[in-house]
């Protein structure tokens, strides 16, 4: 139990061009999701958080409008990265969380833009 | 594909103690091994991480952890246990020589009593 998916695993992009990533848990409902980047060789750098139904709460020096997390509904968080750049190319990783305190991750996906 | 084992959900010392906290991995190339700690409503938080070199690596806030290839482990320690070090550990690994995406362990829930 406790998967979390995401897709895509990889995508590769022309530069200006948007696009979405989702995240679901699977087999638990989850109040919150957080999403993560990571940079090559690099440790994981929380993004933002994002609570079913609110808006998400971004970490300092994180472009809100840049990074546009929905959590519409209790397995499914959706990142949209909008006129991406190739500095935005990365690998990103939500994760997900039900009530308590153990946070599940997904397998990441890898964002490459052109 | 590589996987991560944490075989301990729960893991309880007495304040000034030592402290482990185990991690067993499996990749088919060269790991790239992660150790993370959330605190309650945090997101993740590097602590250290082993690429090459010296199997001892040393982290942040007096962690450190054993790199063991012949029993693929990647154990957690600490010489003197804190009340503040209780939180949430997460193991994970990447295998670099496939690129594939890094995987983390459930998590270990440390607590540590004065």
């Amino acid at each position: 139990g406790a998967v979390v998916s995401q897709h895509p695993s990889r995508v590769i992009c022309k530069s200006g061009t948007s696009v979405k990533i989702e995240c679901r848990s699977l087999d638990f409902q989850a109040t919150t999701m957080f999403w993560y980047r990571q940079f090559p060789k690099q440790s994981l750098m929380l993004m933002a958080t994002s609570n079913e139904g609110s808006k998400a709460t971004y970490e300092q020096g994180v472009e809100k409008d840049k990074f546009l997390i929905n959590h519409a509904s209790l397995t499914l968080s959706t990142l949209t990265v909008t006129s991406a750049h190739p500095e935005d190319s990365s690998f990103y990783i939500c994760s997900a969380r039900p009530t308590g305190d153990t946070q599940y991750f997904g397998p990441g996906t890898r964002l490459t833009v052109l | 594909a590589q996987s991560v084992a944490q075989p301990e959900d729960q893991v309880n010392v007495a304040e000034g103690n030592p402290l482990t906290v185990k991690c067993t991995y499996s990749v088919s190339g060269n790991p790239y091994l992660f150790w993370y700690v959330q605190y309650p409503n945090r997101g993740l938080q590097f602590l250290l991480k082993y690429i090459t070199g010296d199997n001892l690596v040393k982290g942040s806030y007096g962690f450190e952890a054993e790199f063991n290839k012949s029993q693929t482990s990647f154990h957690l320690k600490k010489p003197s246990a804190l009340v503040s070090d209780s939180a949430l550990y997460f193991c994970a690994v990447r295998d670099l020589d496939n690129n594939n995406d890094m995987r983390f362990g459930a998590g270990t829930r440390l607590t540590v009593k004065p």
